[in-house]
């Protein structure tokens, strides 16, 4: 499996907490990706960074915020999470390859409920 | 704007069985990626095989084989000899070659979940 992880794992929490979710990856990847996926339904982006201090918002609309600060970090905020933001939430990484063999590796995931 | 159907929600398979599943995309684009991804319960997504737009020849990697027909933006997987372990959410998932507009980014179908039944 790709050396990349995700804490917690799985996190239910109350409605207006602030909350962190952790990524990293051990693979001196420059690029990494935030991804929510509902269950059942496909994956969307919603942070990406193509290194330190670079941080872009991605496809789906998403209140939550990033950071990179380290090349092997990559967090994700709520400042006051909801029960609209009840979903998965999987982290990626890739090399700054070009071409076919520039693959994303997946964390493990975590599972948010809000309630 | 790229999409990815995936328009088999669940398939089933009997162990040692083939099984094909379907994927066809929308683009305007000459050159991309095409990608099928596998997540098992509970576990990390992980790369199955890779295709480019460009080339021919389909890929294949071991029991896992593609039909890559370009004309037509489909994209299957097939499955050979399917083993307990092959359960799991398969995801086809697109991108584009022009990483300067559109960077790294991929996008995925909704998912078919494949059970093997022993």
């Amino acid at each position: 499996e790709a050396d990349i992880y995700q804490t917690p794992r799985y996190l239910v929490i109350g409605t207006g907490k602030k909350i962190t979710l952790e990524c990293s990856q051990t693979m001196g990847h420059d690029k990494m990706y935030w991804y929510q996926q509902d269950p059942g339904m496909e994956l969307h982006l919603i942070h990406y960074s193509y290194g330190v201090n670079s941080t872009e918002k991605g496809d789906l609309s998403s209140e939550s915020t990033v950071s990179r600060i380290r090349t092997e970090h990559f967090p994700l905020t709520l400042e006051s999470a909801r029960p609209s933001h009840t979903s998965q939430y999987l982290c990626a990484s890739s090399e700054s390859l070009a071409g076919l063999r520039n693959e994303q590796f997946f964390g493990p995931g975590t599972r948010l409920t809000v309630l | 704007a790229q999409t990815v159907t995936q328009s088999q929600p669940e398939m089933s398979v009997q162990e040692a069985e083939t099984v094909t599943l379907s994927c066809t995309y929308d683009t305007s684009e000459s050159d991309y990626y095409l990608f099928w991804y596998k997540q098992p319960p509970s576990r990390q997504m992980i790369l199955v095989i890779r295709q480019e737009a460009y080339k021919q020849q389909n890929a294949t990697e071991n029991r896992f084989s593609v039909n890559f027909q370009k004309a037509a933006k489909s994209f299957s997987l097939k499955i050979s000899d399917s083993q307990l372990g092959d359960a799991a959410m398969y995801f086809c998932a697109y991108r584009s070659a022009f990483t300067v507009s559109s960077g790294d980014k991929l996008t995925f179908g909704t998912g078919t979940r494949l059970a093997v039944r022993p």
